[in-house]
């Protein structure tokens, strides 16, 4: 089974500061995603990435950017972290082709204080 | 752009009825619809999806109905079960990419 992998369960940061997100997988997947999930709102896209350097944003990209230098890495930052971007945040992969599935990391629940 | 749009937000049911989930969707190009389930804690995971080109899907207690016509898709539950209790997400694909666009949830909790 494919695993993906976020590096942190718990994050709690201060307004203001820089944040890094990881999520690595071992597949060789081309596709990666990064939502937010928040009560009411369901998964809301941020960014994705099809490939090494490639990055498209998704429905909510303001406050936020995203690196991929290798294609089992990608990694989300808050430039300067707010208060509302206090949520969880799933990483997501997916083979080539949208009929293929996700299959989600295990979350990152972030506190801005 | 593409919107999913899912109800009820929540849902109670006793244990063995019946539990339907309902999602619409804007993209009339929109040919993928996957469900997830995601349990307290944990990751969401596929539970059951559906492509255009067909009607009914079903695995066991658990079926998908699609409505090309109306643009809108169901899930069923038979026989619930206590650990049928979570939160269930519909989603489309936007045409032309590999990106999901997610209903914003329903919390189904299956009564003892």
């Amino acid at each position: 089974d494919v695993k993906v992998t976020q590096s942190s369960r718990y994050l709690v940061k201060r307004t203001g500061e820089k944040v890094f997100l990881e999520c690595v997988q071992d597949m060789d997947h081309e596709n990666m995603f990064w939502y937010r999930q928040d009560p009411g709102l369901g998964l809301r896209l941020i960014y994705f990435s099809y490939d090494v350097k490639m990055k498209e944003k998704g429905d909510i990209p303001e406050g936020y950017s995203v690196s991929r230098e290798k294609k089992e890495r990608f990694s989300l930052i808050l430039e300067s972290a707010s208060t509302n971007q206090t949520s969880m945040y799933l990483c997501a992969i997916s083979l080539q082709g949208p009929q293929n599935g996700y299959t989600f990391g295990s979350g990152t629940r972030l506190t801005v204080v | 752009g593409e919107n999913v749009e899912q109800h009820p937000s929540t849902l109670s049911v006793q244990e063995g009825d019946s539990a339907v989930i309902k999602c619409t969707y804007s993209d009339s190009a929109s040919n993928y619809f996957p469900w997830y389930k995601q349990e307290l804690g944990k990751r969401p995971q596929l539970i059951i999806d559906i492509r255009s080109n067909v009607g009914e899907k079903k695995d066991q207690r658990i079926a998908v109905t699609l409505n090309k016509t109306a643009k809108h898709f169901s899930l069923h539950i038979t026989e619930t079960q206590p650990e049928d209790s979570a939160v269930y997400f519909c989603a489309g694909t936007t045409s032309g990419t590999y990106k999901y666009i997610f209903g914003t949830g329903t919390r189904l909790k299956v009564l003892a």
